[in-house]
């Protein structure tokens, strides 16, 4: 079965230096999105990403953050400069079509630690 | 605003005892409503989903969920629960560019 793949598993890293986050979405999906669960929380929506460009985003993702699909497999989430708070489970998430005709699959998340 | 509460952050049952998990909603239009699970070290995986018609959808490892809009509610149930299903579960309400918004979880620990 398909599936969307991050690394890595778990990443510490100490404040103020920058982290790069992969996930290999399904080969056919075209939507690509950014989750964050810092523990205990919900799991919070940061970013959308569609043909080359974000298609949406929430307050979260502000100018720290950024994304990028430098190949035609991987899809990176970039922390520029890492806060304490920026400390969460990350999940990355594809689709094959956007709405509700479809169904995004979810990556197994990158623990981020920063410290 | 869109929003989800899952009202039981831990619930703990005997194998072979029903299971109910708790989800309510707050949404605008009608909502396009999944529930996930993630076991320890994997990812969100979809149980079920609904969109529109039947109200009570069924889904993977023998998970049912019943939409009910007057409770603005979408309760997880599972008749007879095993030890594989330990885990997390998330609910969520799904908007028209698949931006989720989750629910904090209900924690399942199943005990023999």
């Amino acid at each position: 079965e398909p599936e969307v793949t991050q690394t890595p598993s778990h990443q510490v890293t100490q404040m103020g230096q920058e982290v790069i986050l992969r996930c290999v979405p399904i080969s056919n999906h075209l939507y690509f999105y950014w989750y964050r669960q810092i523990l205990g929380q919900k799991v919070e929506f940061l970013v959308s990403f569609y043909n080359n460009e974000i298609s949406e985003k929430s307050e979260i993702f502000d100018d720290q953050f950024s994304v990028e699909r430098p190949d035609g497999s991987n899809f990176t989430l970039k922390i520029r400069s890492t806060k304490l708070e920026d400390s969460a489970m990350y999940f990355c998430a594809s689709s094959e079509l956007r709405g509700r005709a479809s169904e995004a699959f979810f990556g197994q998340g990158t623990r981020l630690t920063v410290v | 605003a869109q929003s989800v509460t899952q009202p039981d952050i831990h619930i703990t049952v005997s194998e072979g005892a029903s299971l109910e998990l708790r989800c309510n909603y707050s949404y605008g239009a009608t909502p396009y409503l999944f529930w996930y699970v993630q076991s320890p070290g994997q990812g969100l995986q979809l149980l079920l989903k609904y969109f529109s018609g039947d109200t009570l959808v069924q889904g993977i490892k023998g998970f049912e969920a019943e939409f009910k809009r007057s409770q603005s509610s979408f309760n997880l149930r599972k008749p007879s629960v095993h030890w594989s299903d330990a885990a997390e579960y998330f609910c969520a309400v799904g908007n028209t560019g698949n931006q989720f918004y989750f629910g904090t979880g209900t924690s399942l620990t199943v005990i023999p």
